[in-house]
């Protein structure tokens, strides 16, 4: 159980344009998604906290209007990556929370480069 | 300075030796503490979390020290599947919201 997946798994894509990235609880219920991001030799850095039904929290020095966040369901999170530009190449890795308990399991992840 | 420290490695040991990381927190504040492993280019997977009791799984054996806000993990008898970044990660409040990641250590274990 705790299954979380992530579409798509890789993307390449033009600046300038806008990539959106899915995040899913496969058998489980997620009140609360969060979305991570790993540049190359570095750890995981929290982007936003998403919780279902109302606005993300962004994290200190990340832009919510560049990184567009819904989580409209229980099971579903997705992250805009709007006017991509090479800088946010990077993985870009979701998790999500259990309705009553307090793991978060990580999905694959998405590996973003912008051309 | 970071939250959560780590040296960065590599460990590069032979297959059967005995490993340990150490990895240090600053905020006397967090409630829960794990250690996850991951893969090249995959996603982090968790390893086992860590108690004030220390506890042990197989090969793995974790220990936590709140006084010091220290946190260490003994590999015994490495295997070649063992070579990862290994990611010491500090919950900072009871609802498993702030997660808060180390820069990981790698280890590659030689035949």
């Amino acid at each position: 159980g705790a299954v979380v997946s992530q579409h798509p798994s890789w993307v390449i894509c033009k600046s300038g344009t806008s990539v959106k990235i899915e995040c899913r609880s496969l058998d489980f219920q997620a009140t609360t998604m969060f979305w991570y991001r790993q540049f190359p030799k570095q750890s995981l850095m929290l982007m936003a906290t998403s919780n279902e039904g109302s606005k993300a929290t962004y994290e200190q020095g990340v832009e919510k209007d560049k990184f567009l966040i819904n989580h409209a369901s229980l099971t579903l999170s997705t992250l805009t990556v709007t006017s991509a530009h090479p800088e946010d190449s990077s993985f870009y890795i979701c998790s999500a929370r259990e309705l009553a308990g307090d793991t978060q399991y990580f999905g694959p992840g998405t590996r973003l480069t912008v051309l | 300075r970071k939250e959560v420290e780590q040296d960065p490695g590599p460990f590069n040991v032979p297959e059967g030796a005995t490993v340990a990381f150490n990895c240090t927190y600053s905020n006397s504040a967090s409630q829960s503490f794990f250690w996850y492993r991951q893969d090249c280019r995959k996603e982090p997977k968790l390893l086992m979390s860590v108690y004030s009791s220390g506890n042990e799984d197989g090969r793995f054996t974790a220990q936590l020290n709140r006084a010091s806000q220290y946190i260490s993990l003994l590999i015994r008898d490495s295997k070649l599947s063992d070579s990862a970044t290994y990611l010491c990660v500090v919950n900072e409040d009871n609802a498993g919201n702030m997660l808060t990641f180390g820069g990981g250590t790698r280890l590659m274990v030689k035949p």
